[in-house]
């Protein structure tokens, strides 16, 4: 069955460091792939989201790019800030329906 | 516009009572979904709405829990006789494609 892998956390980083979150993914087709963030005390928000092979979706300076031929989709961010501090969830939605398939989360510590 | 709202905020009962936990989507979205979050866990699916198709309810951890939506609005989640394991953030989203959007969930804590 379809499912999402993430790299394990806690991820531990000084400010202004460069943040990768491990995405990777098992699906039939052609899913959409997601990013969402959880503030602590807070809800599940969207970050970005890519629909095909090689968009990139961005958003508040995070990147992830929908790497078709490494079933990947990993997060980036070129200068983590403590306000970046969260628990980040990677998904998916297949073709056929919009459920999403959740990945495990990885909480993401950003030190000053 | 408004968002997915979500009722009580926090709720604290004793082994062995009845919860109702409610769910406000956002107003259009077809499609409404709850989730369990665990302490430290992700998200687990419990129960899946669209439109007026029968509900998918293969993510019901025992038949305690239940589900309904109400005109294709309103959702209710309702958990009989809790154990303390059912204690976790209860969440609820709304969809019109592909994107959920989230409430703020219902923090159980079952004594």
């Amino acid at each position: 069955g379809n499912s999402v892998t993430q790299m394990e956390g806690p991820v531990t980083l000084s400010e202004e460091a460069f943040l990768t979150i491990n995405c990777t993914y098992t699906a039939t087709g052609y899913p959409s792939l997601f990013w969402y963030v959880q503030y602590p005390g807070e809800g599940l928000q969207l970050l970005l989201k890519a629909t095909k092979a090689d968009d990139k979706g961005s958003n508040k300076g995070f990147e992830a790019t929908y790497r078709k031929e490494t079933t990947s989709f990993h997060l980036e961010k070129g200068s983590v800030q403590v306000s970046d501090s969260a628990v980040y969830f990677c998904a998916l939605s297949e073709e056929s329906n919009y459920q999403l398939i959740w990945g495990a989360g990885t909480k993401l510590i950003i030190k000053p | 516009g408004a968002g997915v709202s979500q009722s009580p905020s926090n709720k604290v009962t004793e082994k062995g009572k009845d919860v109702e936990l409610r769910c406000d989507p956002i107003s259009g979205h077809t499609a409404l979904y709850w989730y369990r979050q665990s302490l430290g866990q992700g998200l687990e699916f419990l129960i899946y709405f669209q439109g007026n198709s029968a509900p998918d309810k293969s993510g019901l951890p025992s038949d305690r829990f239940s589900a309904e939506r109400t005109g294709g609005s309103v959702s209710t989640l309702t958990i009989q006789r809790t154990q303390q394991e059912d204690s976790a953030v209860y969440l609820c989203a709304s969809s019109q494609g592909r994107v959920q959007y989230f409430g703020p969930g219902t923090r159980l804590l079952v004594l």
